[in-house]
């Protein structure tokens, strides 16, 4: 079983403001691993990928990944009313699947 | 601006119906993905095309599931016969690999 676990609660964070989402995996095989952004009644949109140990980043989106804890990260910088959305975490498995956590809400209060 | 399209957007049927869902991918990607999301269980994989091959429906339900690409230009997902429990967002992706998805509005499904 392919576990991507996303255990915060809703996040609510003021405008202009850092908000961080964490994401753990259980499969140490995993290679590659993913970002998705959903709106209220909308598909996910995939924001961000990563591969390798480290930071990436992409305009106020940075990605960290640490493949000996297991743990992918996602920060949003200055955040934005339009950022409110659910984020989805996707790690690979297998031969190119993707498992997906079930997400974590960001509220930007402005 | 090329998209995946869905049809139909809402289907509301009868338990034991049969139900077919339909994915447009975008013109030129080679894989195309289902997903199912609910509440609880979140995004599920189930089935997977290359190609218009098949690699992988092991997350489908195989007695009731199936899933087809009959051209490039047409995925399809049915499920016969339906049953409450598959009252979900069924969601078709594309890309030009794996790893680059691009999901379409999806199909909300209710079966009463």
């Amino acid at each position: 079983q392919k576990e991507v676990e996303q255990n915060s609660g809703p996040l609510s964070v003021p405008e202009g403001a850092i908000a961080s989402l964490n994401c753990t995996y259980s499969d140490r095989g995993s290679q590659s691993f993913f970002w998705y952004r959903q709106y209220s009644g909308k598909s996910p949109e995939l924001i961000m990928s990563i591969y390798s140990n480290g930071d990436k980043e992409d305009g106020r989106f940075t990605a960290q990944l640490n493949k000996a804890s297991q743990y992918v990260s996602l920060l949003i910088r200055d955040s934005q009313p339009s950022d409110s959305a659910t984020y989805l975490c996707a790690v690979s498995y297998g031969n190119n699947r993707l498992a997906f956590g079930k997400g974590n809400q960001v509220v930007v209060i402005p | 601006d090329a998209r995946v399209t869905q049809t139909p957007r809402h289907k509301v049927t009868e338990m034991g119906q049969e139900v077919t869902m339909r994915c447009q991918p975008i013109l030129g990607h080679n894989t195309v993905f289902w997903y199912r999301q609910t509440m609880m269980q979140g995004l599920e994989l189930l089935a997977y095309f290359r190609n218009r091959a098949p690699l992988d429906d092991s997350g489908m339900p195989k007695d009731r599931f199936s899933a087809e690409m009959p051209d490039a230009t047409l995925a399809t997902l049915k499920i016969q016969p339906s049953e409450p429990r598959d009252s979900a967002v069924y969601f078709c992706a594309s890309g030009p690999s794996w790893d680059e998805q691009y999901f379409g509005p999806g199909t909300r499904l209710t079966v009463t």
